[in-house]
């Protein structure tokens, strides 16, 4: 079992639709993360939050806005999605500080129609 | 350009055999590695990782190998199980991995047959 929560495990919306992605971690770790994978690709970073400050943004569109409400969970607001932007969102989150190890969450499957 | 590559896209090995799977990276600054493993409809899952301050790190049937010249790093697993059967990702960061911007490779499919 994961340690990282994610909801829901599979999302459809329309591309004019406002929906919210959670993570949820109870490790008492500082640092959480976004990550975007697509089919037969590599995760790829979207966003970094550093004991709950945004501190890496990866010239993500503003279509995704991230919110961290406090220290063990981590939020991925949509809003006006493209077709292209399905794909699997993964949570992680780490201790701070240098050599961590990321612990992922299972993701969610976004379907953009 | 890909900063974390793993050439091969798909091994298989006979179970109770080596595997290992490979990396290769290009950014001189990383100086973390870690290894995921995933399952379908998993997150990946941390397996083991390398500083650059060492050459071999090792946890039971899994070692990691690093040579910085030749900016490579290898994945042993010994023996092989067919639960070992998963996808591998290399990743790697920079800058002692502050700021946890970790680059993953495209992944291995291992596949261990019993």
């Amino acid at each position: 079992d994961t340690e990282v929560t994610q909801t829901p495990k599979h999302l459809v919306m329309g591309m004019t639709n406002k929906k919210s992605l959670k993570c949820e971690q109870h490790m008492g770790h500082r640092a959480m993360y976004w990550y975007k994978q697509k089919a037969k690709k590599p995760p790829e970073l979207m966003f970094v939050y550093s004991y709950e400050k945004l501190s890496i943004n990866e010239s993500v569109p503003s279509r995704f806005s991230p919110e961290c409400p406090n220290s063990s969970l981590l939020n991925l607001h949509l809003h006006a999605l493209q077709p292209e932007d399905s794909a699997l969102y993964l949570c992680a989150s780490s201790q701070e500080g240098s050599f961590e190890t990321q612990h992922f969450g299972d993701g969610t499957r976004l379907s953009i129609l | 350009d890909q900063q974390v590559k793993q050439n091969s896209p798909s091994l298989s090995v006979q179970e109770g055999r080596i595997s290992i799977l490979n990396c290769d990276y290009t950014n001189s600054m990383f100086d973390y590695f870690l290894w995921y493993k995933k399952y379908p409809a998993e997150g990946p899952t941390f397996l083991i990782s390398i500083s650059s301050i060492k050459d071999k790190n090792e946890d039971g049937r899994f070692t990691v190998f690093l040579n910085k010249s030749a900016k490579h790093l290898s994945l042993h697993i010994v023996p092989s199980q067919p639960g070992d059967s998963a996808v591998y990702f290399c990743a790697a960061s920079g800058h002692g991995g502050s700021q946890g911007n970790l680059i993953f490779g495209k992944g291995t499919k291992l596949s261990v047959k019993p």
